[in-house]
């Protein structure tokens, strides 16, 4: 693994279905975010980590949780999807919340 | 609130200079970012300013004024690989970064 790597790269999910993305880093960043973007919206962040054991909500969090039980994990669930949820979702770190951050590839995720 | 702005879209000629602005809005201020986005990809960092003035690195080069709250990246010698989404976010005072929308810019021959 180099970098952040996230799975699925997409996916098409029923309305009510339980789904987790899933995003591993493996630069040793204590930071980790959860982003949604939609066309004509800037990035918006879900959920953070500033470091292992801690998580915090971002600016749009609900329908979605996260848990971050080592350095290198992020998941993010979504307990019953709903169709706005259907975005592209990107992973993030970064060495400290005050860092540039990377991004994964993405997930494309498409709620019908 | 807060808020970033920036040209949804721009158009520019291969060779060329192109300049993209970003004003903002925010509670506070701890830097602003510039981030590149090709079309189906995941962004990359670009630039970061803190400080008022010029940061160069090769043909890219960003400016902050926080007394007037903007900023601009400016491309020089464009080539068609630019072609791509500019993003602007600023962190705001309690270290959130806030991410503007986005400026797709379009390279033509």
């Amino acid at each position: 693994i180099a970098g952040i790597t996230q799975a699925p790269t997409s996916q098409i999910l029923a309305a009510g279905r339980r789904m987790t993305l899933r995003c591993t880093q493996d630069m040793r960043h204590n930071a980790m975010y959860w982003y949604r973007q939609d066309l004509g919206l800037g990035l918006r962040l879900i959920h953070y980590s500033n470091t292992a054991g801690t998580t915090g909500k971002g600016e749009v969090p609900d329908g979605y949780s996260v848990s971050r039980a080592n350095t290198d994990d992020f998941p993010l669930t979504l307990a019953s999807a709903v169709p706005s949820q259907t975005s592209v979702y990107f992973c993030a770190s970064s060495e400290t919340g005050q860092n540039e951050q990377f991004f994964g590839p993405g997930t494309r995720l498409t709620v019908l | 609130g807060q808020n970033i702005d920036q040209p949804t879209e721009m158009t520019a000629t291969e060779g060329a200079i192109v300049q993209i602005n970003c004003t903002y809005q925010t509670s506070g201020f701890n830097g602003l970012f510039w981030y590149q986005q090709h079309a189906g990809e995941a962004p990359t960092f670009l630039s970061y300013n803190v400080l008022d003035g010029l940061e160069e690195k090769g043909r890219f080069s960003s400016f902050l004024s926080r007394s007037k709250g903007y900023s601009y990246l400016l491309l020089k010698e464009l080539q068609m690989k630019d072609s791509a989404s500019y993003l602007c976010a600023v962190r705001n005072g309690d270290y959130q970064l806030i991410w503007g929308a986005g400026t797709k810019l379009i390279i033509k021959p």
